[in-house]
């Protein structure tokens, strides 16, 4: 069964400052989705950033960025410039292609906290 | 990016009444739709997944004559708590794929917060 783990389960950066959050995953597949979501106080979920396992280029949007090492299974995520408005739970999420059998496997999450 | 909308956005019932939470995706069409639960400062936990006119597939552990789940078109899944009772209050959350494109995102709900007395 895929797995996903986030070992910081808080985290904290200050403004305008760079923060990374960790995720790793065990698989047996070689073609994958991972995806990294924000869950603001509204409980909305949102997209952040996704990798695709067949594309060695790093994903990147705007602010975020991955670190994706797909040997050893890690996607750690890379927050620049902090904002107030990037605090929220962010969690990370694996899924494999299957058509419509696909789901997402979340990890447990990580609470960001940005202070001033 | 697409729009899925959840009704009602929460709920408030006595223990033994059933309670429908609708999920419809706006702009688009989804063979697939997924309903979660989370559980407080907890990840979500996917309770079943939906397919349009077919029978849901629920996860291991989960009730399926407790939570009925019913997908009739491509735009509606229904989420029917039934004989609700205090430990099934939660938040629930359903998320859909685009018809056809099942490699891309899912989409999700607003989530809607369902309180049992």
């Amino acid at each position: 069964a895929q797995t996903v783990t986030q070992s910081q389960p808080e985290m904290s950066v200050q403004e305008a400052e760079t923060v990374t959050l960790s995720c790793t995953y065990d698989t047996s597949e070689s073609d994958y989705y991972l995806f990294w979501y924000k869950q603001p106080p509204s409980r909305q979920m949102i997209l952040v950033i996704r990798q695709e396992a067949y594309k060695q280029q790093n994903a990147t949007e705007n602010r975020f960025s991955v670190n994706f090492q797909k040997a050893a299974k890690s996607f750690s995520l890379k927050i620049s410039d902090s904002q107030l408005g990037d605090a929220a739970m962010y969690f990370c999420a694996y899924r494999i292609p299957t058509g419509t059998a696909s789901k997402l496997t979340f990890g447990t999450g990580t609470r960001l906290q940005v202070t001033l | 990016g697409a729009v899925v909308s959840q009704h009602p956005s929460r709920v408030i019932c006595k223990s033994g009444t059933s309670v429908k939470i609708e999920c419809r995706s706006l702009d688009f069409q989804a063979t697939t739709m997924f309903w979660y639960r989370q559980f407080p400062k907890q990840s979500l936990m996917l309770m079943a997944t939906s397919n349009e006119g077919s029978k849901a597939t629920y996860e291991q552990g989960v009730e399926k004559d407790k939570f009925l789940i019913n997908h009739a078109s491509l735009t509606l899944s229904t989420l029917t708590v039934t004989s609700a009772h205090p430990e099934d209050s939660s938040f629930y959350i359903c998320s859909a794929l685009v018809a056809g494109n099942f490699e891309n995102e899912q989409f999700f709900g607003p989530g809607t917060r369902l309180t049992v007395l």
